[in-house]
């Protein structure tokens, strides 16, 4: 079984819906991710978390929020989506190490027409 | 300013060869790590190797090395042997201390390895 898993792995909506990308792991790791993925940016940060009461505004926030349920659990949200939230998420997590080594979900491509 | 640069879009290699991808950073942090990922047209991302800003020795991970140049700023991925399926996106990235250890990537280079 993956240790990172990210449902829906593909999602078409319209613009202005609401729209949830969840994310559980496995690893029991304390810091979870959010990242989107648009072709030739690589990928940017969106918010982060490191433990269950701590949240964190990434580099690209504006128009999406987040929700740590449990350890194991980080919720996206895209409030009402637009157009130009059509990109490529990946949800990650990382041990308190000292490394912070980033391992990944499958991704989930979303597409807001 | 760019965090993270990777200046060359795609690369060649034969198979067998060995090629160098090229990053560099911008940080005033002393402490930070510094990250290779492989994407491959699947689409899952795939860490590869990890160095310390402290560490004195270049990483290695079986047929991945990183040249890791401070004073330049330049940690590069060397892969030796290419092989066919090493050809993917790669991926440089930085962990920064200051920001909140927050990562930053760059655009990224696309490997093809010829047979």
């Amino acid at each position: 079984d993956a240790d990172v898993t990210q449902t829906p792995r593909n999602r078409i909506t319209k613009t202005g819906k609401r729209i949830m990308l969840e994310c559980s792991q496995t690893k029991g790791h304390d810091r979870m991710y959010w990242y989107r993925q648009d072709p030739g940016l690589g990928l940017r940060l969106i918010y982060y978390s490191f433990d269950v009461k701590d949240i964190n505004k990434g580099e690209i926030s504006d128009g999406y929020s987040v929700s740590r349920q449990a350890q194991a659990k980080f919720s996206l949200s895209l409030e009402s989506a637009i157009p130009n939230q059509t990109a490529l998420y990946f949800c990650a997590t990382s041990d308190s190490d000292g490394r912070d080594t980033q391992y990944f979900g499958p991704g989930t491509r979303l597409t807001v027409l | 300013a760019q965090k993270i640069t990777q200046t060359q879009p795609g690369m060649f290699v034969q198979e067998k060869e060995a090629v160098t991808l090229d990053c560099t950073y911008d940080t005033s942090d002393p402490s930070y790590g510094l990250f290779w990922y492989k994407q491959p047209s699947s689409g899952e991302m795939i860490f590869l190797i990890y160095q310390g800003s402290y560490d004195q020795q270049n990483a290695t991970e079986g047929r991945y090395s990183l040249n890791f140049q401070k004073a330049r700023k330049s940690a590069n991925l060397v892969i030796s042997a290419s092989q066919l399926g090493d050809s993917a996106m790669y991926f440089c990235a930085m962990r920064e201390p200051s920001t909140g250890n927050q990562f930053y990537f760059g655009t990224g280079t696309s490997l093809t390895v010829i047979p």
